[in-house]
């Protein structure tokens, strides 16, 4: 089963411009992560934040985190051609003996215009 | 270097059939982790390992599926009688040690066809 939802599903802007994903997750977690894929690099790791920071910064990455909402957020500034690809959250189990396995949403799927 | 390698990269087989898929992890790394990732969807976790062990095995859909890891580095993953409905792209992944905290780097994945 899936734990993320990410919206929108599809996302398309021009070259340049700011691009915000959003995530939600229904249980109790330690950490949230964001990944990246596209067929030329396959899932790629972007950024982790813990369940007690609000917010993370990585170069053009910006992510934040509401556990009282349970939803996350990544911004990427100024983008590129490049940063076209699928982006998913991902979260684990609130420690207890949980599984480490990461859940992952359906994806956002981004489309940046020459 | 190396990163997370897997074989085959595709693997079309018949239905009933039985399919072994690989996965080579980062040297070094003790966990290494399976999802399943169908058209259109999210990857979904399958099954860990921290060494030799599989830590949590939750994630398999039936006993068709078994996974492992017998000197605590490359995995093999085991469908047997494989459905049309196994069809997806296989990722592994490893990571440094268990624990959600530390980054799960994973291979370009195998794509499983069952016609």
């Amino acid at each position: 089963s899936q734990q993320g939802e990410e919206d929108p599903q599809a996302l398309s802007i021009q070259e340049g411009e700011n691009a915000t994903m959003n995530c939600s997750y229904k249980t109790s977690i330690n950490n949230l992560q964001w990944y990246r894929q596209n067929s030329g690099r396959g899932l790629v790791h972007l950024i982790l934040i813990r369940s007690n920071e609000r917010e993370k910064h990585s170069g053009r990455l910006r992510v934040t985190l509401d556990t009282s909402k349970k939803s996350s957020s990544l911004l990427i500034t100024a983008s590129r051609a490049a940063d076209t690809a699928s982006y998913f959250c991902a979260t684990d189990a609130w420690s207890g003996g949980g599984a480490d396995g990461l859940t992952f949403g359906k994806g956002t799927h981004l489309i940046i215009q020459p | 270097g190396a990163g997370v390698s897997q074989t085959p990269s595709n693997k079309v087989t018949e239905k009933g059939k039985y399919v072994e898929l690989r996965c080579d992890p980062i040297s070094g790394h003790t966990a290494l982790y399976w999802y399943r990732q169908s058209l259109g969807q999210g990857p979904e976790f399958l099954i860990y390992f921290q060494g030799t062990g599989a830590a949590d095995d939750s994630g398999l859909p039936n006993d068709r599926f078994f996974a492992v890891r017998p000197e605590g580095s490359v995995s093999t993953l085991k469908i047997q009688r494989t459905e049309r409905g196994d069809s997806a792209v296989y990722l592994c992944a490893s990571s440094l040690t268990s624990g959600s905290y530390y980054e799960q780097f994973f291979g370009p994945g195998t794509r499983l066809t069952v016609l």
